[in-house]
């Protein structure tokens, strides 16, 4: 069973738009939320994660929208720029100390000058 | 500086053969993982170890065996390879209690 699931697989915005990106997950009892991107031949990066105890994070142009009850969450680039070009994966966790991350499958993000 | 190294940065083997795979992190991290990405499965969880000990297993295959030999090493020897054993293998960090996880810049390994 896949624990994370992602969408859109690929996702094409203008410069200067918002890019969404969406995530849900099965175990209710994950707690920590991150996404991370990838740029090619580059490995994963932390951008911004999330728990549960709050449905919105924000950092810059990076917001995280977090629906408990749906166990839904989302990834929110505002103002794209060229240089956000990268895939994007979420992940979710029991966080006891060590973390076993499931990882959705990647969102492939192109931002158009 | 890196603060995770993997060895090599690029791997070619044969079918049947047997690689070793380093992993060092610098972080001061007591919980080390490695994962797998490839054209398949993109980011697959393998291993989770914490103070050398083996936390969590979510590969089916026993040809899979990380090492631990350092408190800042977790090596991944792999036998008997196959074609499908062709993937990016990261290997990541954390501090137990933290959340966030260290990715290291991966070994490439390709299996003909």
């Amino acid at each position: 069973q896949q624990q994370v699931r992602q969408s859109p697989q690929s996702l094409t915005v203008w410069e200067g738009e918002t890019a969404i990106l969406n995530c849900s997950y099965e175990d209710s009892t994950f707690d920590y939320f991150p996404w991370y991107h990838q740029f090619p031949g580059e490995s994963p990066a932390l951008l911004i994660a999330i728990r549960p105890v709050s449905n919105k994070k924000e950092d810059g142009r990076f917001t995280i929208f977090f629906n408990k009850r749906e166990k839904k969450f989302s990834l929110h680039i505002a103002d794209s720029q060229p240089g956000d070009s990268a895939t994007y994966f979420c992940a979710a966790t029991l966080n006891t100390g060590y973390q076993n991350f499931y990882f959705g499958k990647g969102t492939s993000l192109t931002v158009i000058p | 500086d890196p603060k995770i190294i993997q060895k090599p940065k690029y791997l070619v083997a044969v079918t049947g053969s047997e690689k070793i795979l380093i992993c060092e992190q610098y972080l001061g991290h007591n919980a080390m993982y490695w994962y797998r990405q490839s054209a398949k499965k993109p980011l697959e969880f393998m291993f989770s170890y914490s103070y050398q000990k083996l936390m969590d297993n979510q590969t089916a295959s026993s040809r899979f065996q990380p090492q631990s030999s350092k408190k800042n090493h977790l090596d991944l020897q792999i036998t008997a390879l196959k074609p499908d054993d062709s993937a990016t293998y990261f290997c990541a960090s954390s501090q137990i209690g933290g959340a966030e996880q260290f990715f290291g810049p991966g070994t490439r390994l390709t299996v003909l």
